[in-house]
Formats: C-alpha cells, sequence, structure tokens
C-alpha cells in the first residue's frame, strides 16, 4: 500500500462543474501539500496545510487529520483547470521531505 | 509567492557528455534544496536533498557520482548529470525551502534529452 494514494486517477469533466480529488495517506504528518502539473511539466504550488480549511479563488483545500485524509474542490470548473493535480505529505519525523501521490489527470472539456 | 528558477529549461546532449542544471531561489535564502527526477506519467521521485553549505543526502539508489550537487550558496544549488546516457533522459525539477517553514517552492523543470 502506498503511503499517500490519490482518487480518481483520471477525471473528466465539463466545464461548470464541482470538482473533488481526494487523497489518503498513512502516515503521521507534517504538512500536505497539493500542487498542479500543466503539460510541459512545471510545477505550481497551490496549498500547504496541516489542518482545516484553505481557499484561494476557486480552489479548496480541506484536511482531516484523524480520518489521514484531503480534498481538493474545484468549484466552476474550467478548461484551464485541466492538470495533474498532486498530492504530496511531509511525515512528522522527515519534516519538508516529501512522498507524492501518483497524481489525478484532470480533464475539464468546453 | 516565492519564485524558483531553473535554467535551462531543455537540454539535448549527446551519450558521454555531462550537464549542468541550474536552481536558484528568486526572492528569498533557501536554506535547503531538493532534485527530483520525474519519468513520463510518473510521479516525482526524490533524488537528493541539498543543504547549503553542506554534501547533499542521496536517496537510496542514486548515484552520486553521476549525479553531482553543489549548493554553494542561499539562492544556487546545481546538479551535474556526468557522462550522461539515454537512460538518464528525463525531467528534473528542484524545489526551495526557506527557514523552518515546510513549505517547498517548485523550480519549473527542465527536459533533458540524451542522444
Amino acid at each position: 500500500k502506498n503511503e499517500v494514494e490519490q482518487s480518481p486517477q483520471n477525471l473528466t469533466a465539463q466545464e461548470g462543474e464541482f470538482i473533488t480529488i481526494n487523497c489518503s495517506y498513512s502516515v503521521g504528518i507534517s504538512a500536505l501539500h497539493w500542487l498542479q502539473q500543466h503539460p510541459g511539466g512545471g510545477i505550481v504550488s497551490l496549498f500547504m496545510l496541516s489542518s482545516g480549511k484553505k481557499k484561494h479563488g476557486r480552489l479548496i483545500a480541506t484536511i482531516n487529520i484523524q480520518e489521514k485524509h484531503s480534498s481538493l474542490h474545484i468549484t466552476a470548473s474550467h478548461p484551464r483547470d485541466s492538470a495533474v493535480y498532486i498530492c504530496a505529505v511531509g511525515s512528522e519525523t522527515s519534516g519538508s521531505r516529501l512522498t507524492f501521490g501518483e497524481g489525478t489527470q484532470l480533464t475539464v472539456n468546453p | 509567492g516565492a519564485v524558483v528558477s531553473q535554467h535551462p529549461s531543455r537540454v539535448i546532449c549527446k551519450s558521454g557528455t555531462s550537464v549542468k542544471i541550474e536552481c536558484r531561489s528568486l526572492d528569498f535564502q533557501a536554506t535547503t534544496m531538493f532534485w527530483y527526477r520525474q519519468f513520463p506519467k510518473q510521479s516525482l521521485m526524490l533524488m537528493a536533498t541539498s543543504n547549503e553549505g553542506s554534501k547533499a543526502t542521496y536517496e537510496q539508489g542514486v548515484e552520486k557520482d553521476k549525479f553531482l550537487i553543489n549548493h554553494a550558496s542561499l539562492t544556487l544549488s546545481t546538479l551535474t548529470v556526468t557522462s550522461a546516457h539515454p537512460e538518464d533522459s528525463s525531467f528534473y525539477i528542484c524545489s526551495a525551502r526557506g527557514g523552518e517553514s515546510y513549505e517547498q517552492y517548485f523550480g519549473p523543470g527542465t527536459r533533458l534529452t540524451v542522444t
């Protein structure tokens, strides 16, 4: 079992739909990161959180420490949101050394 | 937010040559930099962690003599792929962390193709 598991692996949505990507992890963590990787490879850090909820524009990230689960939500999705979304956790013991999920390929069709 | 740059963004080299990739933190002092590689349709794999002024810590299975990492200043780390072979073709990404924060800022990546 991977330390970090994401679901779904692939997600196709219509423009305007509400999207949820899930991340479950099995270790105690110091922080959880949500990253976005566009075709061409560059990675953008969307959120870093260790508790509760954060919101930035149409993106919302939540984390439940007891259940070891985080979700990334995109409201009013747009084709430009099409990318791979990656969950990564820093463990309690290794701090900023990250363990990555496999990523979720999101395609938003117009 | 903080900015991390990488240079070059793409490089093609011949088998047997060495290639240097630079990672710079543009607006903060990066006490720790991380180097990752990513194969197509796979997740990032940590290669090594470097702290300014000290030797890099390599992950198991990563050859330190093949992937030379230098972190000589608080804003620059370099990864040199020595005697490159086609199997070294990959996407190399750095990230940087400043101070005690757990936040990491990622560079845009370097696509290496070895012919």
